[in-house]
This record gives C-alpha cells, structure tokens and sequence, in this order.
C-alpha cells in the first residue's frame, strides 16, 4: 500500500519565478492538506482540500494556491516565489473529519524547495 | 489555536520510559491534544491524540491533567528508532495543525 507520494523531492529556483509541487494521497484517503517547514521550525499548515475544493485556510497569501483532482491527488502552487518561500512542503492525507476518524494525518517525505 | 509549551531537549536511556511534557494553559473546551514526531529528513509521524481522556495505543500513552492544561507524553520502553522531534500541537482541526519547535528527544544506548 503506497503512502503519501510527492514530487519533486528537489528542486532550485530563482526570485521571481512560479513553483508547482504534486501529491498523491494515501489509497483510500480523499483529504489533502499542505504544509511549509521552514528550516529550524515546525511544519505550519497553508491550507486543506477535499471534495475539490479549499476546505480550511492558514496564515499563507494568496501568492500560495492549490488544487485538487477528481482522483484526490493534489497541487501547490507558488507564484512570485521570494527568498523566504525557501522550505520543505509536506503534503498530508486522511480520511474527512466528519467520518470519525479524528486526528490521524500522514504525510509524505516533503518536496524541499530552495529560491535563490 | 491554542499554544504549547515544551522543553527543547530531552534524553533518555534506551529501555527506561520517556516522559514529554508539554504545557497548554490556554486550551479551549472544544481543542484536542495531537501529538506526532519527526525523524530527521522523514515527515512527520502521527502518534496519538485526545481530548480530554487518557488515551493508549501500540506506540504511546497520553496522560492529559483533569484541567487540560498540560498533558504527558509516554514512550514506555525507548529505543533508538524513538530519537526524533516530538511536536505537540493543540487544534480543534485535525487538519490545520500549526506544530511549534517540538522536543528533541535523543535516545542513548
């Protein structure tokens, strides 16, 4: 059974630019959410998907958006990309709140970005 | 969300329990307690969560105060594998967890 898949798992890019990340969720599950971690800190969430559309929302702007397919999987978009955008971006599954299956969220190893 | 407290480092021998604490004055009635670790270059791991019960599973125990304000993690028999970052994180969403700098726990033989 495949986890969380992401890819790249690298990738360089310039000031300026626009970045595309992509995830496959765990089989069986249809709630993706993003998260950025910067170097030194904790994961902070940027925002959740499920049935398509952008469920929950944290404290990211609007330069960060997404997108979710009809087979689950699921984008991060960058765009204007700065200096500081430099971090690792998980991607997590699970199964939707509202089925009782609280909490568990799994992630995949990350796709590491660096700006310059 | 409400915000956690841990200390930044911790070790442990390998075998003995491993006791994380973390403080969260400010919890509200509604905000569970979640805890996950990271081991270096992994994404994070889930490891159990609660509201206001104790709570047990194959890789832990949670022991939250009859106040919520503070909860402990228990790793009962530690071992190497268990050396990483533990993160807990108080949210009323299962999605939107917004982890703080964690514990690292190092593990010795």
């Amino acid at each position: 059974d495949a986890g969380v898949t992401q890819s790249p798992t690298h990738l360089i890019k310039t000031r300026g630019q626009q970045v595309t990340l992509r995830c496959s969720p765990k089989s069986g599950h249809d709630t993706v959410s993003w998260y950025q971690q910067a170097l030194g800190q904790g994961p902070q969430f940027i925002f959740q998907y499920y049935e398509e559309e952008e469920r929950q929302r944290g404290n990211f702007p609007d330069r960060f958006s997404g997108h979710q397919f009809p087979n689950y999987s699921s984008e991060l978009n960058v765009n204007a990309l700065l200096l500081g955008d430099s971090a690792l971006y998980l991607c997590a599954s699970s199964l939707p709140w509202k089925r009782g299956k609280t909490g568990e969220l799994f992630f995949g190893e990350g796709s590491r970005l660096t700006v310059l | 969300d409400a915000k956690t407290t841990q200390p930044t480092s911790m070790d442990c021998a390998e075998g003995r329990a491993a006791n994380l604490p973390c403080n969260h004055s400010t919890i509200s009635g509604n905000e569970y307690v979640y805890w996950y670790r990271q081991i270096h270059s992994q994404g994070p791991q889930y490891i159990i969560h609660g509201l206001k019960n104790n709570e047990t599973n194959e890789m832990a125990s949670l022991i939250i105060t009859e106040d919520r304000k503070s909860s402990t993690l228990i790793l009962p028999h530690a071992t190497l594998r268990d050396t990483a970052v533990y993160y807990c994180i108080v949210s009323n969403s299962g999605y939107a967890l917004n982890f703080g700098k964690g514990t690292s726990l190092l593990v010795t033989p």
